[in-house]
Parts: structure tokens; C-alpha cells; sequence
């Protein structure tokens, strides 16, 4: 079993640039949440995805935005980079109406 | 709403002291509980959980016990080592909040040899 699985693990971008990260969730598992976490802080709710739509969303901007396909991985989109989203990127994986998930190794994104 | 509570770090202690980290938590329903250790450039692993009031998670040396008594899950091991060494984070998980991880802003452990 791969576990949850997270592309790129680090990247570097320009401020109003653009990205995506990608999301592969443990097998078996159909639900897949966003989380960011900055330097020194705990992780930060961005969204939940079940079913290939958002079915939560923490108090993040519309820059920020998902997608989940068929088989279940998930990208984060998001537009507009500011320098205050350079953060480890984290995603996981569970069963819908289970409390227990699992996590990626994250993505680092610096936003420059 | 729901939320958590943990002892704010650093913590730092000798190698094979006792550990203690405190956590509570506020919420509406009836949460599982949680403890998650992030190793240094690392993701968030789960360490141990309980689910319902007087289970005690326990991996790796590592205990707690939900009390909900005391709306508390302190997270104890005898005799901590080097490699313990990372940060701990408390959360809790409900249908209250649709299943979302509500975390605490997590706790340092720096183990000296």
C-alpha cells in the first residue's frame, strides 16, 4: 500500500504566478482534505473533496480552488501566489464518515 | 464550536524522562481523538487515537487516555528518547464538524542526550 502520496514534494514560484499540486489518496479511500500548514503553526482546513465535489471548506479565498477526479486524487489550484502562501502543503485521505485519516509528506511551495 | 487545546512548547527534557504533553478539547458531540507527530520536514503521522470516553490509545511507548470527564487527552511516555524528538499535535474529529480534524497549534519536543 503506497499511502497518501503528494506531487511535487517542493516547489518555488513567483508571486502571481500560478500552481497545482497533486494528491494521490491511500487506497480504498474516497475522501480527500487540503490542509495548509505554515512554518511553526498547525494545519490550516482548506477543503474536502467526496464524490469529485467540495463538500467543505475552511476560510480560505476563492484562489484557492480543487478538483477530485473519478479515481479519487485531487489537485489544488492556486492562482494569484502571494507571498504569504509559502507553506508545507498537506494532504489526506480517509472514508467518508470516518474520523481517522492519513497524511501525505506534503508539498513545500515557496512563493518568491 | 469545537476546538483543542495543548500545552504550548518548546518542551525539553533529558533522554528516558517521563512525558507529559496536555491537551483538552471543547466540542458539542462526541469526538474521536487524536494525536499526530511531525518529524522535521516531514508530513503528519497519526500516532494514536480513541474514540469514544475511556479508551487509551497507545504506539510506540506512547499513551492517552480520552477522558471526558475532564475533557482531556494528555499524551504521556516513560522514558522518551532522542528520537522522539518532533512536534505533537492534538486534534479532535466529530460529525459535529463533518468529520474536518480540528488541531491544536501543536507542541515541540526537543529530547537531549
Amino acid at each position: 500500500d503506497a499511502g497518501v502520496t503528494q506531487s511535487p514534494t517542493h516547489l518555488i514560484k513567483t508571486r502571481g504566478q500560478q500552481v497545482t499540486l497533486r494528491c494521490s489518496p491511500k487506497s480504498g479511500h474516497d475522501t480527500v482534505s487540503w490542509y495548509q500548514q505554515a512554518l511553526g503553526q498547525g494545519p490550516q482546513f482548506i477543503f474536502q473533496y467526496y464524490e469529485e465535489e467540495e463538500r467543505q471548506r475552511g476560510n480560505f479565498p476563492d484562489r484557492f480552488s480543487g478538483h477530485q477526479f473519478p479515481n479519487y486524487s485531487s489537485e489544488l489550484n492556486v492562482n494569484a501566489l502571494l507571498l504569504g502562501d509559502s507553506a508545507l502543503y498537506l494532504c489526506a485521505s480517509s472514508l467518508p464518515r470516518v474520523t481517522e485519516a492519513f497524511f501525505g509528506q506534503g508539498t513545500r511551495l515557496t512563493v518568491v | 464550536g469545537n476546538s483543542v487545546t495543548q500545552m504550548e512548547g518548546p518542551v525539553t527534557l533529558s533522554e528516558e524522562a517521563f512525558l507529559t504533553i496536555n491537551c483538552t478539547y471543547t466540542a458539542t458531540g462526541y469526538p474521536s481523538l487524536f494525536w499526530y507527530v511531525q518529524y522535521p520536514g516531514e508530513g503528519l503521522q497519526l500516532l494514536l487515537k480513541a474514540t469514544k470516553a475511556d479508551d487509551k490509545g497507545s504506539n510506540k511507548g506512547f499513551e492517552a487516555t480520552y477522558r471526558k470527564e475532564t475533557t482531556s487527552f494528555h499524551l504521556e511516555k516513560g522514558s522518551v528518547q532522542v528520537s522522539d524528538s518532533a512536534v505533537y499535535f492534538c486534534a479532535l474529529s466529530d460529525e459535529d464538524s463533518n468529520y474536518q480534524l480540528i488541531w491544536g497549534a501543536g507542541t515541540k519536543l526537543i529530547i537531549k542526550p
